[in-house]
């Protein structure tokens, strides 16, 4: 079982849709969590970061953490076609020899105007 | 502030040979984490460097080396390169000892022929 599992898509949205992203890992030592951006032929781009349970709100962007069930979320809101792109979530154990962050494979986005 | 910088930005090279890639900072970060994302195998973390010293590193054989030099500029090398290398290398950059929260750069797109 890998550690991190990830819906590869594609999703393909109309403009002005909600979007849902989900992430599922098996690591109970994972405490912080984040969501990247990635358009075609660029590096990531960190977009949301969250520690331990609960929900972040940035803009249209929400994440959302269940360490009870392992489970994390993304919306996006109101979806734009500049919001077509790759999604990653990562995730990421406290000190000692966890200073790395672990990767789903990514779910390719795309909003259709 | 200025963002992750990697040098150079696609390099090609063949088999056998060896690369050295460089990346640079967001001023201020001391941690340095080097990726591999591949199309099969997504995101794979490589090594991570903190004030210098190599703090974590990931199942790649080890022919993937590197270091960080005391401005907090980081390296990574690749001896006898095999076809399998080729991939985008990513470098991601953090302020705090715990590296958690990772800026990448663009990233170095290794193509071995």
């Amino acid at each position: 079982q890998k550690e991190v599992e990830q819906d590869p898509g594609p999703l393909s949205v109309p403009e002005g849709a909600i979007v849902s992203l989900n992430c599922t890992y098996s690591n109970s030592a994972f405490q912080y969590f984040m969501w990247y951006r990635q358009y075609s032929r660029k590096g990531p781009e960190l977009l949301m970061y969250t520690y331990s349970s609960g929900n972040k709100e940035d803009g249209r962007f929400t994440a959302q953490v269940d360490k009870s069930s392992k489970y994390i979320s993304l919306f996006i809101r109101d979806s734009q076609p500049s919001d077509s792109a790759t999604y990653l979530c990562a995730m990421s154990g406290v000190g000692g020899s966890n200073y790395k962050l672990t990767f789903g494979k990514g779910t390719l986005l795309t909003v259709n105007p | 502030k200025a963002g992750v910088t990697q040098t150079p930005r696609y390099l090609i090279k063949t088999r056998g040979q060896q690369v050295t890639l460089s990346c640079s900072p967001i001023s201020g970060h001391r941690s340095v984490s080097w990726y591999q994302q591949t199309p099969g195998q997504g995101l794979q973390f490589l090594f991570e460097y903190f004030s210098e010293t190599q703090r974590n590193k990931g199942n790649f054989p080890g022919r993937f080396s590197g270091r960080q030099f005391s401005n907090s500029r980081s390296e990574m090398n690749v001896s006898t390169l095999e076809l399998g290398d080729s991939a985008l290398y990513l470098c991601a950059s953090s302020y705090g000892p715990d590296g958690n929260e990772q800026f990448f750069g663009p990233g170095t797109r290794l193509t071995v022929l």
